[in-house]
């Protein structure tokens, strides 16, 4: 059964630092993994997708790394803003009828 | 592109009534679709998977007889809450994605479900 864990649980930094948000995952026979962003009360928005044959995704300010073989992932945001404020959640998907994994999220509050 | 819509966003009913959200993917075709339950300050826990024509595949625990899904076609899905109880009050999400997931999951907006 696949367990995932983000650390840190929460993180509150003041505008404009550079951050690094890590995802870990016991089963490492996964098909892709999917960063997602989720306000309070809100569906979730996929940020980034990484294949399982990738190391890497970039889009914009954010940049995701996949290191399959050791289970991890880390989502760096670059220059956060208030706006960047959201719970963020590491999914990884299995191969058994493609379902995803959520670890607990990290909690980010970037503050003026 | 890629874009779930899920209906109603909100929905108030009284206990030991029945309640139907929607799910639909409006610009690609669904094969298959998930739907996930979310408590307060929690992470989403999947209740089942659903494949177009066929019957949903239930996590355990999940009651089958009280969460009907049906996945009637490649843009629909739907989730009936059949005699809700204060209990079931909860957010619900659905996802879709395109064969197996290898282009990733789209998820609706969340449906806020209050049974009083």
């Amino acid at each position: 059964k696949q367990e995932v864990t983000q650390i840190p649980a929460a993180l509150s930094v003041p505008e404009g630092e550079n951050l690094v948000l890590n995802c870990s995952f016991t089963d490492s026979a996964i098909y892709n993994l999917q960063w997602f962003r989720q306000d309070p009360g809100k569906g979730l928005t996929s940020l980034l997708l990484i294949q399982s044959s990738q190391r890497e995704q970039t889009s914009g300010r954010l940049n995701a790394s996949l290191d399959k073989s050791s289970g991890r992932s880390t989502l760096y945001i670059a220059a956060s803003q208030p706006g960047d404020s959201a719970t963020y959640l590491c999914a990884p998907g299995g191969t058994s009828y493609g379902k995803l994994t959520f670890g607990q999220g990290t909690i980010l509050t970037v503050h003026p | 592109g890629a874009v779930v819509s899920q209906h109603p966003s909100w929905v108030i009913c009284k206990s030991g009534t029945s309640v139907k959200i929607e799910c639909r993917s409006l610009d690609f075709q669904a094969t298959t679709m998930f739907w996930y339950r979310q408590f307060p300050k929690q992470s989403l826990m999947l209740m089942a998977t659903s494949n177009e024509g066929s019957k949903a595949t239930y996590e355990q625990g999940v009651e089958k007889d009280k969460f009907l899904i049906n996945h009637a076609s490649l843009t629909l899905s739907t989730l009936t809450v059949t005699s809700a109880h204060p209990e079931d009050s909860s957010f619900y999400i659905c996802s879709a994605t395109r064969t197996g997931g290898s282009y990733g999951y789209t998820f609706g907006s969340g449906t806020r479900l209050t049974v009083v």
